[in-house]
């Protein structure tokens, strides 16, 4: 199936530093999303960016939507334990009633206390 | 209020059986997505409902069916399973242009 390039695959960090992963695509996207997944749960959606140059915080994230609309990145900054998870990206294809999300492979985060 | 509930949470079924997995919205939305998860991957589209009428479609082969209620609550349904449809399945609600939340899915086994 069809899906984004997302990097690193997986990070371990020590609690306090920051962190950085991105993900880039062939195509366009007029929307992307940054969704966190915990063991045995559904994606939560951390943070939506609608416009090309965008770049939307939600607390200590930091999302930006690229230039070119094929590329997006997320910040966590001042890392905690529970930033524990796996991370990803969703570019959008379509509008409203008729959209489908197409998704990177993921980031597993470590963090260590 | 309630987020976007799943049934069963887990089920385990032996190839060539056929399964149907339920869906609730969360409250006020009417478009219903529904993703396949396999282990260590991100989630792949399977179709979206709108409206009772399926409006987009992903990659997956016609033994992927489903179906919304007029209440928009949704079915998945797989006839003929098969040992590669073992993963967590998601549905994801929405209202117009806002973005999808995810229930916790179903996790799907098939021995």
């Amino acid at each position: 199936g069809q899906q984004l390039n997302q990097s690193p695959q997986s990070m371990f960090i020590q609690e306090g530093e920051d962190v950085s992963m991105n993900c880039t695509s062939s195509s366009i996207f007029n929307t992307w999303l940054w969704y966190k997944q915990d063991p045995g749960e559904g994606p939560v959606l951390l943070i939506a960016l609608y416009k090309a140059g965008e770049l939307t915080s939600n607390g200590r994230l930091t999302a930006q939507f690229g230039i070119t609309r094929k590329d997006s990145f997320l910040n966590i900054s001042a890392s905690i334990p529970s930033d524990v998870g796996i991370y990803f990206c969703a570019g959008q294809l379509g509008a409203g009633n008729n959209r489908k999300l197409i998704w990177g492979l993921g980031t597993s985060l470590a963090v260590n206390p | 209020d309630a987020g976007v509930t799943q049934s069963p949470t887990h089920l385990i079924k032996t190839r060539g059986q056929q399964v149907t997995l339920r869906c609730s919205p969360k409250s006020g939305h009417d478009t219903v997505s529904w993703y396949q998860q396999a282990l260590g991957q991100g989630p792949q589209f399977i179709f979206q409902y709108y409206e009772e009428e399926e409006r987009q479609r992903g990659n997956f082969p016609d033994r992927f069916s489903g179906h919304q209620f007029p209440n928009y609550s949704s079915e998945l349904n797989v006839n003929a399973l098969l040992l590669g449809d073992s993963a967590l399945y998601l549905c994801a609600s929405s209202l117009r242009s806002q973005p999808q939340h995810f229930g916790d899915g179903t996790r799907l086994s098939i021995l």
